[in-house]
């Protein structure tokens, strides 16, 4: 059973214009998420992060939104750069329970941005 | 300086081999987490220690052994793998296992192939 998906394994951009990723989630007790991007042959490298209790968070080109009741959340990077095109994870983090500070991932969305 | 080592960057080994990966950080972090990654699959957690001491294990099998000597250091130990174990190995470290809004900052990876 996925808890955070990501349903667009790929995405391609103009360099300039906005790239969007989507995320969702299904379990409730997530209250913190993260954007890693990750290169091949590379750890992931953190982006952005966001709390539940927000709804925005900005750092920069990235910005990431929060939609609780929809339980959905999306990165913006605006404008999109060559040097952006990477493999995106966006992961969420558990509340309580034994497994608190486990890091769930999605399957990533692989964005590619031409010049 | 938010930077995780890993040694070495690849490692090939065979079924009877025992082998070691190192990971370091000097974040003064005291969570330290070893995951696994397949080809095209998000990354996976295997264990997760905490000031030390190993806090969960996500049902590893035993042929995996990691140890925390210090707060700095966490290896894993790995003896008559499969070649399904053929994966990049990710080290990631946090302030705090305890607490909601950690960010895990990963380290480069280990390119493991057992043949």
């Amino acid at each position: 059973d996925q808890q955070v998906k990501q349903n667009s394994p790929s995405l391609s951009v103009q360099e300039g214009r906005i790239s969007i990723l989507n995320c969702d989630y299904t379990n409730s007790m997530f209250d913190y998420f993260l954007w890693y991007k990750k290169y091949p042959a590379e750890g992931p490298t953190f982006l952005i992060s966001i709390s539940s209790i927000k709804d925005k968070n900005e750092d920069g080109r990235f910005t990431v939104f929060l939609n609780k009741s929809a339980k959905h959340l999306s990165l913006h990077i605006v404008p999109s750069q060559p040097g952006d095109s990477a493999v995106y994870f966006c992961a969420a983090r558990r509340r309580y329970g034994g497994s608190q500070g486990n890091l769930i991932f999605g399957k990533g969305t692989k964005l590619s941005v031409k010049p | 300086d938010t930077e995780v080592t890993q040694t070495p960057k690849h490692l090939v080994m065979g079924m009877t081999n025992k082998k070691s990966l190192k990971c370091e950080q000097h974040m003064g972090h005291r969570a330290m987490y070893w995951y696994k990654q397949k080809a095209k699959k998000p990354p996976e957690l295997m264990f997760v220690y905490s000031y030390e001491k190993l806090s969960i294990n996500e049902s590893v099998p035993s042929r995996f052994s990691p140890e925390c000597p210090n707060s700095s250091l966490l290896n894993l130990h790995l003896h008559a793998l499969q070649p399904e174990d053929s994966a990049l190995y990710l080290c990631a470290s946090s302030q705090d296992w305890r607490g909601t809004q950690e960010t895990q900052y990963f380290g480069p990876g280990t390119r493991l192939l057992v043949l």
